[in-house]
């Protein structure tokens, strides 16, 4: 079965802290995309890599961090420099990252809440 | 910046008629323009993708694009009950990247 998984579904924060959230897709994609969703409100670009070992910033990267060590995986780490951390993450993937042709497929999300 | 524009609705249609949901882009060089499907709680689900001006059909579904007056739609035909979500807009950004508006809130009444 295709697909991308993130992993926890539910995330819970005390302040301070830094927390990694999982991406994972079998999807063979060469692109993958963090958004931040908040209530009433679009999705926003985090980071994203279109290739592997390459990463670049989006609309809102401060407060967070990424990695793209594996093709299948694309872990986000959103650290205590975040302010407002609480929101709905996900994670998306495309076949390829260049180009204006791709359609992004995303995974269930991660809801973090800050305590 | 780079601008998606949608009504927030709520837009409320009687089961059966025509649902009708707009998107404006700013980015006149845009190319590729997308529809998801977003229930409550759930993550967004790629509905319609379209490229070239004109109109395209899937199902129940059609997406309409005007370039000129950077403008596409999405009609959905004999509207449901299940259809009642957020329809988000998303258009394709120079990196690769898609670039969404707020959503739209449709409402199928029984």
């Amino acid at each position: 079965d295709g697909g991308i998984t993130q992993s926890p579904k539910y995330l819970f924060r005390k302040e301070g802290q830094n927390v990694t959230l999982s991406c994972e897709q079998n999807l063979n994609h060469d692109a993958m995309y963090w958004y931040r969703q908040d209530p009433g409100q679009g999705l926003r670009l985090i980071y994203y890599s279109q290739i592997v070992n390459d990463f670049q910033k989006g609309d809102i990267a401060e407060g967070y961090s990424v990695s793209r060590e594996k093709k299948e995986s694309f872990p986000l780490t959103v650290t205590s420099a975040q302010k407002n951390p609480t929101a709905f993450y996900l994670c998306a993937s495309s076949r390829t990252g260049t180009g204006s042709y791709n359609e992004q497929f995303f995974g269930p999300g991660t809801r973090l809440t800050v305590l | 910046q780079k601008e998606v524009e949608q009504n927030s609705g709520p837009l409320s249609v009687p089961e059966g008629a025509i649902a009708s949901l707009n998107c404006t882009y700013s980015d006149r060089g845009s190319q590729s323009f997308f529809w998801y499907r977003q229930y409550s709680g759930k993550s967004p689900e790629l509905i319609m993708s379209i490229y070239s001006n004109g109109d395209k059909e899937d199902g129940r579904f059609t997406a309409q694009l005007n370039k000129a007056s950077q403008y596409v739609s999405l009609l959905i035909r004999d509207s449901q009950p299940s259809d009642s979500a957020t329809y988000l807009c998303a258009v394709g950004g120079s990196q690769g990247n898609l670039i969404f508006g707020k959503g739209t809130k449709l409402s199928v009444k029984p």
